[in-house]
């Protein structure tokens, strides 16, 4: 069956260090892959999008990677700051213009 | 540019009744405009898509009867949650779609209603 898994565990890490979220995925083949902030009680906010044939991609102090062989995205966070504390959000494509998300990694920067 | 909103933004009824959750997009057309409904600690679950102009299509398990979707215009989409029960409580959030050119499912979405069915 087809799976999208992100570690269901939080993630603490002390403020300036960097946070590295992992997004595996099972009998899909997306064409691009995407990450999304989500606050509690808000909607998702896109980040990022990495196609299937680029390897990284950067945004500021946001780089994801994207590694179809082993079926896998990291999400990286450089420099973290309390505010980047959120849930974020894996979502791939499944060709029609349907998007499948992961159930999310919430992360915690502590001050 | 490309922002999306939903009204209400919480919601609270008695089970049985209907509640009506409205989807705009305020810049910008959208042609395709996606209903997803998200538990705690849980992802979101696509719902239904729907396209302006014609009807919405629903994902296996989602009852269309209990979940009436318009698509009016390209600004505005309607979840309509008829009789209401507290399984159906949950945080319902849309997104807007820009354009089926698009080589990408961009979404814009919406801040999401809580509902709360008592």
């Amino acid at each position: 069956s087809q799976k999208i898994e992100q570690n269901s565990e939080a993630l603490n890490i002390q403020e300036g260090k960097t946070a590295t979220l992992t997004c595996n995925y099972t009998n899909y083949s997306p064409a691009y892959l995407q990450w999304y902030r989500q606050d509690p009680g808000r909607g998702p906010v896109f980040l990022l999008l990495i196609r299937e044939n680029e390897k990284e991609k950067r945004k500021e102090r946001l780089k994801v990677t994207f590694d179809t062989t082993l079926k896998q995205s990291l999400f990286h966070i450089t420099a973290s700051q309390p505010a980047d504390s959120a849930t974020y959000l894996c979502a791939l494509d499944t060709g029609g213009f349907k998007t499948i998300f992961g159930a999310g990694t919430r992360l915690f920067v502590k001050a | 540019g490309a922002v999306v909103s939903q009204h209400p933004s919480w919601v609270i009824c008695k089970s049985g009744t209907s509640v009506k959750i409205e989807c705009r997009s305020l810049d910008f057309q959208a042609t395709t405009m996606f209903w997803y409904r998200q538990f705690p600690k849980q992802s979101l679950m696509l719902m239904a898509t729907s396209n302006e102009g014609s009807k919405a299509t629903y994902e296996q398990g989602v009852e269309k009867d209990k979940f009436l979707i318009n698509h009016a215009s390209l600004t505005l989409s309607t979840l309509t949650v008829t009789s209401a029960h507290p399984e159906d409580s949950s945080f319902y959030i849309c997104s807007a779609g820009t354009s089926a050119s698009s080589s990408y499912n961009e979404q814009f979405f919406g801040p999401g209603t809580r509902l709360t069915v008592l």
